[in-house]
């Protein structure tokens, strides 16, 4: 089982339209959670951190699931400009005990006029 | 100043040249990260500094070299590359030190795009 699992989409939505993303981690022991946003050929920047009584920015709204190992994102109103790559990223320690940072593969979404 | 600082940001070499990319940061970040990202495949993990020692080496070939001359630096020594290493790898400094989890997750260089030809 890959350790952080998304559906990689693309989702196609209208502008105004509320969509969500799922991801699935493999590791019970993870203890923190992010979305960031990568847009085309470019670096990756940091949305949001995902806490476990679930958190909102805007419109974006982030939630965790630790029983069941998975992570939501959701969009409301979605703008042009929230098309994107979007990628979930947990924390996990290393054998050296050693904190670093697993990317998932990342879900596209594409926001049409 | 927010920001991870990266050059070059286009690279072409050939497989015997010797060149160097280099990464800074003025955030006072304690730890800095190489990663390395193909086309359509997340970041993946090459090297992690904390407090300017290696801590991390992710069984990379030793034709990448990383080094860490002081706590804002971070260059990554390329050597005898092969095609398929072209890819665009990108630095990242993170607040906390990687010994414990990360609450604030880290901060991306824009990337250098390399071409190995």
């Amino acid at each position: 089982r890959k350790e952080v699992e998304q559906d990689p989409g693309p989702f196609n939505v209208p502008e105004g339209a509320t969509v969500a993303f799922n991801c699935t981690y493999s590791n019970s022991a993870s203890q923190s959670f992010f979305w960031y946003r990568q847009d085309c050929r470019k670096e990756p920047k940091l949305l949001m951190s995902v806490y476990s009584s679930g958190n909102e920015d805007g419109r974006f709204t982030a939630q965790l699931n630790r029983a069941s190992q998975y992570i939501s994102l959701l969009i409301r109103d979605s703008k042009l400009s929230d098309s994107a790559t979007y990628l979930c990223v947990v924390n996990n320690l290393t054998n050296s005990g050693y904190s670093t940072l697993t990317f998932g593969k990342g879900t596209m979404l594409l926001v049409s006029p | 100043d927010t920001e991870v600082t990266q050059t070059p940001k286009h690279l072409v070499m050939g497989m015997t040249n010797k060149k160097s990319l280099k990464c800074e940061q003025h955030m006072g970040h304690r730890a800095m990260y190489w990663y390395k990202q193909k086309a359509k495949k997340p970041p993946e993990l090459m090297f992690v500094y904390s407090y300017e020692k290696l801590s991390i080496n992710e069984s990379v070939p030793s034709r990448f070299s990383p080094e860490c001359p002081n706590s804002s630096l971070l260059n990554l020594h390329l050597h005898a590359l092969q095609p398929e290493d072209s890819a665009l790898y990108l630095c990242a400094s993170s607040q906390e030190a990687p010994t414990r989890g990360f609450r604030y997750g880290y901060t991306f260089g824009s990337g250098t795009r390399l071409t190995v030809v």
